[in-house]
């Protein structure tokens, strides 16, 4: 059972607008504490999509956006793409427990 | 450009030792503190072990205490995690992930990773 929660999966035809939630509590997200994205291919290295909540590092397209409110955070795609069909995580920091925590991950199908 | 390539996994018993390598190249790695991250099959992510950009620091999971240490070379580039007393909920493929956050502030977010090793721990 992972500290965030988010939703198994999430599925989209090409061209759609898919969101991807990810829920914590007043000990990390809601402390305060930034949340970061990440993709994940099988076989591949992860790859940051989403940092400090809001922001794309350089090359990830502006289809991919975040935000976080309360003890939640979302990445939003837009303009859904086949190569986008992959696992996504959602990362943060748990004062409670003093440690980096993940989410469960959610497999995006694009339809 | 920035890599980090894992190295060391395979197929062990449990009760017995591996030591996995990082090897980075591209950056300046003394500027970075390092994490090893896993993966079980058909699980997520979780982090297994900490250490700061000049191996002052180190900290691990509940889940590893007392049984792997994290270390680095920074000669050699190269980061590493010693395995041992292995179990077979150990089994994942384990990731190397740069650090360009302040753990220490909790703001530890990861911008470059390995594509992974896989540890299979056999009872």
């Amino acid at each position: 059972q992972s500290v965030l929660t988010q939703p198994p999966s999430v599925s989209g035809a090409p061209g759609q607008r898919v969101t991807i939630s990810c829920t914590g509590s007043s000990s990390n997200i809601g402390a305060g504490y930034d949340v970061h994205w990440y993709q994940h291919l099988p076989g591949t290295a992860p790859k940051l999509l989403i940092y400090d909540n809001r922001n794309r590092p350089s090359g990830v397209p502006d289809r991919f956006s975040g935000s976080k409110s309360g003890t939640s955070a979302s990445l939003a795609i837009t303009g859904l793409q086949a190569e986008d069909e992959a696992d996504y995580y959602c990362q943060s920091y748990d004062s409670s427990l003093n440690i980096v925590i993940f989410g469960g991950g959610t497999k995006l199908t694009v339809l | 450009q920035v890599q980090l390539v894992e190295s060391g996994g395979g197929v062990v018993q449990s009760g017995r030792s591996l030591r996995l390598s990082c090897a980075a190249s591209g950056f300046t790695f003394t500027s970075h503190g390092f994490f090893w991250v896993r993966q079980a099959p058909g699980k997520g992510l979780e982090w297994v072990a900490l250490i700061w950009y000049d191996g002052s620091k180190k900290y691990y999971a509940d889940s590893v205490k007392g049984r792997f240490t994290i270390s680095r070379d920074n000669s050699k580039n190269t980061l590493y995690l010693q395995m041992n007393t292995l179990r077979a909920e150990d089994t994942a493929v384990y990731y190397c992930a740069r650090d360009i956050g302040d753990f220490s502030r909790g703001g530890s977010k990861f911008d470059y990773w390995g594509r992974g090793t896989l540890v299979t721990v056999s009872s």
